[in-house]
């Protein structure tokens, strides 16, 4: 069974701030991790993930996570916060053995951004 | 381009009502998933489509729940006799392949609310 744990349902930064969105996974096979954006009523859109090619991942808008097998983590930063990454953001957890890219969401992180 | 489309946006229907949620994916996506997301919660896995074929319920709740992709392309979950702990929001997703190497692309979901 896989699952993730995401460290802090609410985090509020200055706008310039760093953002640093908690992580931390359970998998018992080599696991592909993701990070989402969720948007007040729309879906999920992809920041990132991880495929085992490289332990530092960069997304899009100027996100970045890093794949930590020792602590089993897979924390979101960003430098430099912007007001309009006010949002929830969900990591999740894939098994690739089957099953296409079912994917284990923890409970999300609301980022508030401040001026 | 198009993504993925659900409709309606948003649902209300008394208890004992059933429902049925519509997904339109992405031309051509071989994969479908249903989520659903309880208010302040990550989405959970419902069930996943391979064209036509389900091949994997496991996610869903109860017997009340039931989906169909009768064509390999558009999607209904249905809902019999709702009751109020199936309010949440239901969110649809696609992806090209059957392998889980492509992205989930999601739809903007939609909100349930049983009274």
């Amino acid at each position: 069974a896989q699952s993730v744990t995401q460290l802090g349902s609410h985090v509020s930064v200055s706008e310039g701030a760093l953002v640093l969105l908690r992580c931390n996974y359970s998998s018992s096979v080599p696991p592909y991790l993701f990070w989402y954006v969720q948007y007040p009523n729309k879906g999920l859109q992809l920041l990132l993930k991880y495929t085992s090619a490289a332990t530092l991942v960069k997304g899009i808008n100027g996100f970045e996570a890093e794949f930590k097998k020792s602590e089993t983590s897979f924390h979101l930063t960003k430098p430099s916060a912007h007001m309009s990454d006010a949002a929830e953001y969900f990591c999740a957890v894939s098994d690739r053995m089957g099953g296409g890219n079912k994917l284990t969401f923890g409970t999300g992180t609301q980022l508030k951004v401040e001026l | 381009g198009a993504g993925v489309s659900q409709s309606p946006r948003y649902k209300v229907a008394k208890r004992g009502q059933d429902v049925a949620l519509r997904c339109d994916p992405i031309s051509g996506h071989v994969s479908l998933f249903w989520y659903q997301q309880a208010l302040g919660q990550g989405p959970e896995f419902l069930t996943y489509f391979q064209n036509e074929a389900q091949l994997d319920k496991s996610g869903l709740p109860s017997d009340r729940f039931f989906a169909e992709r009768p064509e390999g392309s558009v999607s209904t979950l249905k809902i019999q006799r709702t009751q109020q702990e199936d309010s949440a929001v239901y969110l649809c997703a696609s992806s090209l392949d059957r392998a889980g190497n492509s992205p989930l692309h999601f739809g903007n979901g939609t909100r349930l609310t049983v009274t």
